[in-house]
């Protein structure tokens, strides 16, 4: 299958320091990259869409300040969390679509904010 | 708005005992319903796309099916490596995003 890869896959920080997350398709060219966020024992939220040399479209409730998306090519999206506090730990996740209909996902990032 | 209900939220299975997951689903138009398989700490892991009313595919012990409300993935003769959570989504035809089902966890004991 197609392949996601997505870096770090563990990050610890501080308190009201940002974080960026990076998520690359290897293999294939994606317009189009989501990211999610997985409370513990739940499913996939979906945070936002981000479209290659546009803006991303964020999910109601989403802050778009907070969770900054930039996708400057057709193999790489970023995640920046600004100025993170604990409740934003979380194990974040991206995926690509590929060939417009199927969806390949990263192997996480298992963010904790101390 | 897109819905997708996955039953039942947990599986313990003995090993070679058979069995079959439900996602019934409600969508403006489909373009894909799709079937991942997650272990603890990872990103999901594609298994299948479905697209129409009818069509099955099959992986291993893995088979899914799609009829115009809901998808069955059936296990067969299970192996302990199968346990995970299995999620069902669907993706509409005027959008790429998948909306989610909250997932059954399989547990296949030896």
């Amino acid at each position: 299958g197609a392949v996601v890869s997505q870096h770090p896959s563990r990050v610890i920080c501080k308190s009201g320091t940002s974080v960026k997350i990076e998520c690359r398709s290897l293999d294939f060219q994606a317009t189009t990259m989501f990211w999610y966020r997985q409370f513990p024992k739940q499913s996939l939220m979906l945070m936002a869409t981000s479209n290659e040399g546009s803006k991303a479209t964020y999910e109601q409730g989403v802050e778009k300040d907070k969770f900054l998306i930039n996708h400057a090519s057709l193999t790489l999206s970023t995640l920046t969390v600004t100025s993170a506090h604990p409740e934003d730990s979380s194990f974040y996740i991206c995926s690509a679509i590929r060939e417009n209909t199927e969806a390949f996902f990263g192997q996480g990032t298992r963010l904790t904010v101390v | 708005e897109d819905q997708v209900t996955q039953s039942p939220e947990a599986l313990r299975l003995q090993e070679g005992e058979s069995s079959s997951l439900n996602c019934s689903y409600t969508v403006s138009g489909l373009r894909g319903l799709f079937w991942y398989r997650q272990d603890p700490g990872k990103g999901p892991e594609f298994l299948f796309t479905l697209y129409s009313a009818g069509e099955e595919k099959e992986k291993e012990r893995l088979k899914a099916t799609l009829t115009k409300k809901e998808s069955f993935l059936h296990i067969t003769a299970p192996k302990p490596e199968d346990s995970a959570t299995y999620l069902c989504a669907v993706q509409a035809w005027n959008d790429y995003k998948l909306s989610f089902g909250a997932g059954t966890t399989v547990t296949v004991r030896a």
